[in-house]
């Protein structure tokens, strides 16, 4: 079993929609949780952080962590053209320094 | 401001050259730094990553090999690589652990890398 899980898509959306975007895990201690967006042949650009679980909103984006469930989600709200990309999600144990997991990432694509 | 520059951003080599991709950061001292491969759709591979100068972890068995001179470069080489090598590689900085920092990656723009 992958220490993450995400559906790879790909997911089409016309404008405007709200998309929900989510990943499992497995492993209890995870405590920080990630989202990335990867525009193509580009790096990663963080989009949300969160410590623990509960909900974290900045502008059109909410971050949600159900760590009793094991399941992060990230909303989109009034989704834009631009917000066309590939989201990965991550996650890491405290202090451990250096291991981070990745999902494999759900490929965005929104409708003008 | 923290920046990541990695170079060169787009490589063509043939099977049995040599590779050498460099990774600086600005802005920070003492980061953390790591070497990921990203195949097309199987997510990001950790290669290496380094918690101060000289010091590099190896996490997947392979021909390449990643050093650290100095404080804010990371270079990842290979003597002859194969065709396997292919893919996109992104370098990535985080702050040192210690009490109060965020755990949280920042990646570079990539090299994408093409093995003939």
């Amino acid at each position: 079993q992958k220490e993450v899980e995400q559906d790879p898509g790909p997911l089409s959306v016309p404008e405007g929609a709200i998309v929900s975007l989510n990943c499992t895990y497995s492993n209890s201690a995870f405590q920080y949780f990630m989202w990335y967006r990867q525009y193509s042949r580009k790096g990663p650009e963080l989009l949300m952080y969160t410590y623990s679980s509960g909900n974290k909103e900045d502008g059109r984006f909410t971050a949600q962590v159900d760590k009793s469930s094991k399941y992060i989600s990230l909303f989109i709200r009034d989704s834009q053209p631009s917000d066309s990309a590939t989201y990965l999600c991550a996650m890491s144990v405290p202090n451990t320094g250096n291991q981070f997991y990745f999902g494999t990432g759900t490929s965005l694509t929104v409708i003008p | 401001s923290q920046t990541i520059h990695q170079w060169p951003a787009t490589l063509v080599q043939p099977v049995g050259s040599p590779l050498s991709l460099e990774c600086t950061v600005e802005g920070t001292s003492n980061p953390n730094l790591y070497w990921y491969r990203q195949a097309a759709g199987r997510g990001l591979q950790l290669l290496f990553y380094s918690v101060g100068i000289g010091q590099i972890s190896s996490e997947v068995p392979q021909n390449l090999s990643a050093s650290r001179p100095q404080d804010r470069q990371f270079i990842l080489s290979s003597k002859k690589l194969l065709l396997s090598d292919s893919g996109f590689y992104l370098c990535a900085w985080k702050p040192p652990t210690s009490g109060g920092s965020t755990d949280t990656q920042y990646f570079g723009p990539g090299t994408r890398l093409t093995v003939l």
